[in-house]
C-alpha cells in the first residue's frame, strides 16, 4: 500500500515551453502532498505544500507563477513549470501524505527529471 | 531559519565495515526525526525517532535521537555494496508535516 505515481519519469523540452508533472496517490486519499525539487548532488529543497481544493503554500523564494500547483482531487496534484528554462531543469519529486495529522508519514513518488534545452 | 545538518557528507568503506552517520539540528518546533535511503530515484523511509534515547532497528540498521544534543546517529553495521545510497535525515517541523531535509551522506561501500 501507499503508492504514489509520477508522470512522466522524465521530460526534455525546448527553452520557453511549460512543462507538466503529474503525481497521484494510487492506494489513499492525500489531503496533502508536497513538492520537492533536488539538484545533483544535493538534498531535497521543499517547494510548495499543496493542500486538496485549496491554493498552494509556497516556500520563501519559490515563483509561484512559474510554478504552477493544482491539487483538484484527493489523489492528484499537478506541477507545472512554465516558460522552462535550463536552470529550471533538475530533479522534481512529490510525496503524499494522508490525513490532516502533522505526524502523518510522507510516501515518494519515484521523481520526474526534467532537462531544458 | 529552520537547519537540518548532515556529516560526514561523503564516505567510501569496504564490505563488512560498520558505519554512523549523523544529523544534527536546529528547528523551531520539532516533530520528528526521519531516515531515508536514497538510491537511483525518489527517498524510501528507513526510520522515524519522536522520543529521545530509544533505538529503532530494522536488521543491519539501527538509530537512535537525543532531543537533549539535538542530533541523531544512524548506524550500518556488516556493510553490504547494496547499501551505498544517499543517506538523508528529515526534521517534521508540524506545520503540516513540513519535512526539512539535510544535505544527505553519500555512502559508497566497496568490494
Amino acid at each position: 500500500g501507499a503508492v504514489v505515481s509520477q508522470h512522466p519519469s522524465w521530460v526534455i523540452c525546448k527553452s520557453g515551453t511549460s512543462v507538466k508533472i503529474e503525481c497521484r496517490s494510487l492506494d489513499f486519499q492525500a489531503t496533502t502532498m508536497f513538492w520537492y525539487r533536488q539538484f545533483p548532488k544535493q538534498s531535497l529543497m521543499l517547494m510548495a505544500t499543496s493542500n486538496e481544493g485549496s491554493k498552494a503554500t509556497y516556500e520563501q523564494g519559490v515563483e509561484k507563477d512559474k510554478f504552477l500547483i493544482n491539487h483538484a482531487s484527493l489523489t492528484l496534484s499537478t506541477l507545472t513549470v512554465t516558460s522552462a528554462h535550463p536552470e529550471d531543469s533538475s530533479f522534481y519529486i512529490c510525496s503524499a501524505t494522508p490525513g490532516t495529522s502533522s505526524d502523518n508519514e510522507q510516501f515518494f513518488g519515484p521523481g520526474t527529471r526534467l532537462t531544458v534545452l | 531559519e529552520d537547519k537540518v545538518v548532515q556529516s560526514p557528507l561523503s564516505l567510501v568503506v569496504h564490505e563488512g565495515d560498520t558505519v554512523t552517520l549523523n544529523c544534527s539540528y536546529e528547528v523551531t518546533n520539532f516533530r520528528s526525526l526521519l531516515w531515508y535511503k536514497q538510491e537511483k530515484k525518489a527517498p524510501t523511509f528507513l526510520f522515524m525517532l519522536t522520543s529521545s534515547g530509544i533505538e529503532k532497528k530494522s536488521g543491519r540498521l539501527s538509530s537512535i535521537l537525543d532531543k537533549k544534543e539535538l542530533f541523531s546517529i544512524l548506524n550500518i553495521t556488516a556493510t553490504q555494496t547494496g547499501d551505498s545510497a544517499v543517506y538523508l535525515c528529515a526534521v517534521n517541523t508540524g506545520t503540516a508535516s513540513k519535512l526539512t531535509f539535510g544535505t544527505g551522506t553519500r555512502l559508497q561501500v566497496t568490494l
